[in-house]
């Protein structure tokens, strides 16, 4: 069965750089997202891209966040000054097209980033 | 974020007994719902879902009930086997507010032999 993958499955990053992390979708998917979720709490959403185009971000999702789908294959979460609070499991997602609008996210098994 | 709410962090059965696991909701926008699992070091896995237009849906072992009124949904897993042992979330989503998904705080189901 297709799955998204992530990369890589655990990132450890100095305060204050930039860390990239990659997904790969199910090819066939048009919609893709990035989530997180802080240890002990929620996944939160992060952000919607759809079209080579953001279509929907959260508060959460500040300028230190970008997201782009630079080839075919890869959609990209950026952060660019890492903060102590970015710490998180970090979950891409992606959507098929459909006639049906109710398909559920299929989810990879995440990327942890720990900010020392 | 309260608009999803699992009650119960934990939730411990025999197995071959029936599991139900709830969620509240607030936001009456909300339209799809889905059930997710989770095993540890991995990301969430789609279980089942239900449209807003329904009130039942199964499939297998597992049946998910919407009470629209009450803003209640729950998962049913029956009979519960070892490997059900996982983190349950229940998401829901409003598409005049787009795609994403909004996540409940998840159960953790543990499954007695």
């Amino acid at each position: 069965e297709p799955e998204v993958t992530q990369t890589p499955s655990h990132q450890v990053t100095q305060m204050g750089q930039e860390v990239i992390l990659r997904c790969v979708p199910i090819s066939n998917h048009l919609y893709f997202y990035w989530y997180r979720q802080i240890l002990g709490q929620k996944v939160e959403f992060l952000v919607s891209f759809y079209n080579n185009e953001i279509s929907e971000k959260s508060e959460i999702f500040d300028d230190q966040f970008s997201v782009e789908r630079p080839d075919g294959s890869n959609f990209t979460l950026k952060i660019r000054s890492t903060k102590l609070e970015d710490s998180a499991m970090y979950f891409c997602a992606s959507y098929p097209p459909g006639s049906s609008v109710n398909q559920p996210q299929h989810f990879g098994d995440g990327t942890r980033l720990s900010i020392l | 974020d309260q608009q999803v709410k699992q009650n119960s962090p934990s939730l411990s059965v025999q197995e071959g007994r029936i599991s139900i696991l709830n969620c509240d909701y607030t936001n009456s926008m909300f339209d799809y719902f889905l059930w997710y699992k989770k095993y540890p070091a991995e990301g969430p896995t789609f279980l089942i879902s239900i449209s807003s237009i329904k009130d039942k849906n199964e499939d297998g072992r597992f049946t998910v009930f919407l009470n629209k009124s009450a803003k209640h949904l729950s998962l049913h897993i029956v009979p519960s086997q070892p490997g059900d042992s996982a983190v349950y979330f229940c998401a829901a989503r409003a598409q005049t507010s787009g795609s994403r998904l909004t996540f409940g705080e998840g159960t953790q189901l543990t499954v007695n032999p």
